[in-house]
């Protein structure tokens, strides 16, 4: 159980285009799912926290209005990343926070690769 | 700031060896620490969570140790295998609920 799914895997767009990236609880409900962003040989680094409901709380330095997230039910989130540019490029990686657990609370997704030329 | 390191950033052993990857973190007051597996270009694979109460959480070969008061933890890796070829990443939480704090990882190969 607590599997997590991201859609899609990877991804190639033009530069100025949007791209939407879907996290998905499979078979648990999250009320609070967390976005995150890997560049090639770095860290993951926390970009914004996503409640059900409400709007999303966002890291210092992460536009919210370039990296739009929605949490419109207790199984899905989407980040859309708008007006993409090359230096978007990146692995985006969500997880997702079973509501109601205890000690292992975060379940990650398998990650999408985003390449903008 | 919470700051996360991870030493060393890459490591190469042969096969059958016990090695030791090292994490420290600079803001003692932390909830829990986790150690994940990460496959080239996959996502992650949870490995060890240790409570801020505890000192140690062992699965199978490995065993991770917390020195909380020190900012310290170790991930060791008992008979290393070319299957654990993989990068390891120490991530910390300050609350219950919060997202994770990630170090940069440790990149390990072992040879056959």
């Amino acid at each position: 159980g607590a599997v997590v799914s991201q859609h899609p895997s990877w991804v190639i767009c033009k530069s100025g285009t949007s791209v939407k990236i879907e996290c998905r609880s499979l078979d648990f409900q999250a009320t609070t799912m967390f976005w995150y962003r890997q560049f090639p040989k770095q860290s993951l680094m926390l970009m914004a926290t996503s409640n059900e409901g409400s709007k999303a709380t966002y890291e210092q330095g992460v536009e919210k209005d370039k990296f739009l997230i929605n949490h419109a039910s207790l199984t899905l989130s989407t980040l859309t990343v708008t007006s993409a540019h090359p230096e978007d490029s990146s692995f985006y990686i969500c997880s997702a926070r079973p509501s109601g657990r205890g000690v292992y609370e975060q379940y990650f997704g398998p990650g999408t690769r985003l390449t903008v030329t | 700031k919470q700051e996360v390191t991870q030493i060393p950033a890459a490591l190469s052993v042969p096969e059958g060896e016990n090695l030791v990857l090292n994490c420290s973190f600079t803001d003692s007051a932390i909830y829990n620490l986790q150690w994940f597996r990460q496959d080239p270009g996959k996502g992650l694979t949870s490995l060890l969570l240790i409570q801020s109460s505890q000192r140690e959480q062992t699965s199978g070969r490995l065993n991770a140790s917390l020195d909380k008061s020190s900012g310290r933890s170790t991930l060791y890796i008992a008979a290393s295998q070319p299957g654990d070829s993989a990068t390891y990443l120490c991530a910390v939480r300050h609350q219950a609920g919060t997202a994770l704090i990630f170090g940069k990882g440790t990149t390990l190969s072992v040879s056959s």
